[in-house]
């Protein structure tokens, strides 16, 4: 399976700032996304990084919120921006390295708090 | 819509014992794919078993082993001889493919935060 790096592991943030996660393949990919994952909640999907065009996101979250970036097939990013106390959550990278069916591989997430 | 039940917020037990973890599944789509996943303390999510709704037939890996019941709609997981290492949060999560043929969105239980004490 594929190595995926993230960056940072964990920051503490002021209120009203953003912070940009990266996200970091060690091969190219089919499919990118980022899932949140809320204290002591479950992990929902963001939103799915397309490579060269916008992401796509799932209800609830919007561009100008979490704006995304794919520019290749290894690498993207994910910004929090005007950060709230509400977004205090980890931020998880995914990858699906196959065709299909092939499972998820999630990289080790962002702890975020915000202050 | 899916959606992915796991009635067991926290289990505690004591190492050697076999533990289950419950998982129930509602969808109304004929394919799909439901998994476990592990995060351990650390944090990252380690993919353990991928199963398709078309095939039944339970699985053992190890000390680990799946039971898979389209009947009652149940994908539950039991640990045999249960570790200490066997502590984190074990998610169950269930994907629909759709109709280019992936099943990227998955959706996730609340996850089990099972303790194994020494």
């Amino acid at each position: 399976s594929a190595v995926i790096s993230q960056k940072p592991s964990r920051d503490i943030c002021q209120r009203g700032t953003s912070l940009t996660i990266q996200c970091q393949v060690d091969s190219q990919v089919t499919m990118m996304f980022w899932y949140r994952q809320q204290p002591g909640q479950s992990l929902t999907l963001i939103a799915t990084a397309n490579q060269g065009s916008e992401a796509t996101y799932e209800s609830g979250f919007v561009i100008d919120k979490f704006p995304i970036s794919r520019p290749n097939l290894t690498f993207s990013t994910l910004t929090v921006s005007n950060m709230s106390p509400e977004d205090s959550s980890i931020y998880l990278c995914s990858v699906q390295t196959g065709q299909g069916n092939s499972p998820l591989h999630f990289g080790n997430g962002t702890r975020l708090t915000v202050t | 819509a899916q959606k992915v039940t796991q009635a067991q917020t926290e289990i505690s037990v004591v190492e050697k014992e076999d533990v289950t973890l419950d998982c129930v599944y509602e969808t109304r789509d004929t394919t799909y794919y439901l998994f476990w996943y592990k995060q351990p303390p650390s944090g990252e999510l380690v993919f353990l078993i991928r199963r398709n709704s078309f095939d039944e037939q339970n699985e053992i890996s190890g000390r680990y082993s799946w039971n898979f019941q389209k009947s009652t709609s149940s994908f539950n997981f039991t640990i045999t001889a249960s570790q200490v290492v066997d502590s984190a949060v074990y998610f169950c999560a269930l994907s629909v493919t759709n109709s280019g043929g992936s099943n990227y969105k998955l959706t996730f239980g609340k996850g089990t935060l099972l303790t194994v004490n020494p």
